[in-house]
């Protein structure tokens, strides 16, 4: 199974300020149709995860254009702008190129 | 409004069979893939299984594989989970997914509680 690994897995911010979170997978997410199959999710304290971003930086309905997602092969980004309350949860990258998908262990962002 | 309603999560004993069900609206049930996710209590998100539109190809975690069947009913636009010889660690919330890999389409469930123990 392909490992994705997240850094860190905590992140205390202040209102306003930039977050960034790193996700590593254990190999290249390059899918034989040229597609690179990198998901972000959010899941915020008590409700089901919802998908921020499809194929790296394709952002899904709704999505604040605050954060952003970015990379390539093996090395992936999620950030946000300038975090604000409601950012407070849980993030998970997730790669649908091998199967099985798999997710990474999460990213929890709190307000200092 | 695209809403996929979960139910059937109980308690049950290790070794036990439960099945799951989610019921789907909103959309066209019968053009999707549909998937099962779960999340252990305090864990992650872990993969289950996928299925195709029409039933014919399903996708299962090896850990899963052989013990869990996915299948769907278009007709009755549902999708479900038969789980078998559950184990401890099958202990999560099994959420209903709609998700498409290159398009905007990201769909969950409320989730359901399945709990292993004796």
């Amino acid at each position: 199974d392909v490992v994705m690994t997240q850094s860190p897995l905590s992140l205390p911010v202040t209102l306003g300020q930039p977050a960034s979170i790193s996700c590593r997978s254990g190999q290249s997410l390059v899918y034989s149709d040229g597609n690179t199959y990198l998901h972000w999710f959010q899941q915020r304290p008590g409700q089901s995860p919802r998908r921020l971003f499809y194929k790296v930086s394709n952002r899904d309905s709704g999505v604040p254009d605050r954060f952003s997602g970015s990379g390539s092969g093996t090395d992936f980004t999620l950030k946000i702008s300038r975090v604000e309350a409601e950012d407070v949860g849980v993030y998970y990258c997730m790669q649908g190129t091998h199967w099985p998908w798999t997710f990474g262990q999460g990213t929890k962002v709190e307000i200092k | 409004e695209v809403q996929l309603v979960e139910s059937g999560g109980d308690l049950v004993q290790p070794g036990g069979s439960l099945r799951l069900s989610c019921a789907a609206s909103g959309f066209t049930f019968s053009s999707y893939w549909m998937m099962w996710v779960r999340q252990g209590p305090g864990k992650g998100l872990e993969w289950v299984a996928n299925i195709k539109p029409d039933g014919s190809e399903k996708q299962y975690v090896d850990s899963m594989k052989g013990r869990f069947t996915i299948s769907r009913d278009n007709a009755k636009n549902s999708l479900y989970l038969q789980m078998d010889s559950l184990r401890a660690e099958d202990t999560a919330v099994y959420y209903c997914v709609r998700m498409q890999r290159s398009a905007p389409v990201d769909d969950w469930g409320q989730g359901t509680l399945v709990t292993v123990s004796s």
